[in-house]
């Protein structure tokens, strides 16, 4: 089965830290994702990545980065925390071409404080 | 961009079928529909996928009109345990490879 493991179940930072949330998958796929998931608005994605050093924003990139310098590995950034970046965040992975399914991972509970 | 719509809740009881539908009326031409199930503290599982016209698995039936513009997700005698949040998914029809969820349905099955 396919394994996406995100690093932290539970993360609770402070207002203007910088905030690392890491992602690996093991299925060498090219696609990697990164959603948040709040109450009441489901999904949104924030940023995208279709192969190692390329990034695409989604639909909310405002106040994130993203990093892939490895193919297996997607960093989300949050450069300075805010509290209105208290969330669920769920990292996805899918092998390339259109139609192909999302593998998630389980997903990291932030809190800024 | 291809937004979907689906119900926002459904309720049904045990061993009942339920129908969940999804709006999707700027599905690109590649495009394929996507159903996902989310259960709490999870992230979302994949449940089935088509293209035209009607596909089945082991878990659930797919219905798309000759149009596309919308979709059904089918369970069959629905258990417990399919209480969950049902997303249906579409590429963009700006850029097919770029995956927008809709809001989902949270679908409630009663004793």
């Amino acid at each position: 089965d396919v394994k996406v493991t995100q690093s932290s179940r539970y993360l609770v930072k402070r207002t203007g830290e910088k905030v690392f949330l890491e992602c690996v998958q093991d299925m060498d796929h090219e696609n990697m994702f990164w959603y948040r998931q709040d109450p009441g608005l489901g999904l949104r994605l924030i940023y995208f990545s279709y192969d190692v050093k390329m990034k695409e924003k989604g639909d909310i990139p405002e106040g994130y980065s993203v990093s892939r310098e490895k193919k297996e590995r997607f960093s989300l950034i949050l450069e300075s925390a805010s509290t209105n970046q208290t969330s669920m965040y769920l990292c996805a992975s899918s092998p390339t071409g259109v139609g192909e399914k999302l593998f998630f991972g389980s997903g990291t509970q932030l809190s800024v404080l | 961009l291809a937004k979907t719509t689906q119900p926002i809740s459904m309720d049904s009881y045990e061993g009942q079928e339920v129908n969940i539908t999804c709006s999707h009326n700027n599905i690109a031409t590649n495009d394929y529909i996507t159903w996902y199930q989310q259960f709490p503290s999870q992230g979302p599982r994949f449940i089935i996928q088509g293209y035209k016209t009607k596909v089945t698995n082991e878990v659930a039936s797919l219905f798309i009109p000759a149009d596309r513009k919308s979709s059904t997700l089918s369970l069959p005698r629905v258990s417990l345990s399919d209480t969950a949040v049902y997303y249906c998914l579409v590429g963009d029809d700006r850029n097919t490879d770029k995956l927008i969820f809709g809001t989902g349905t949270r679908l409630q099955v009663f004793p």
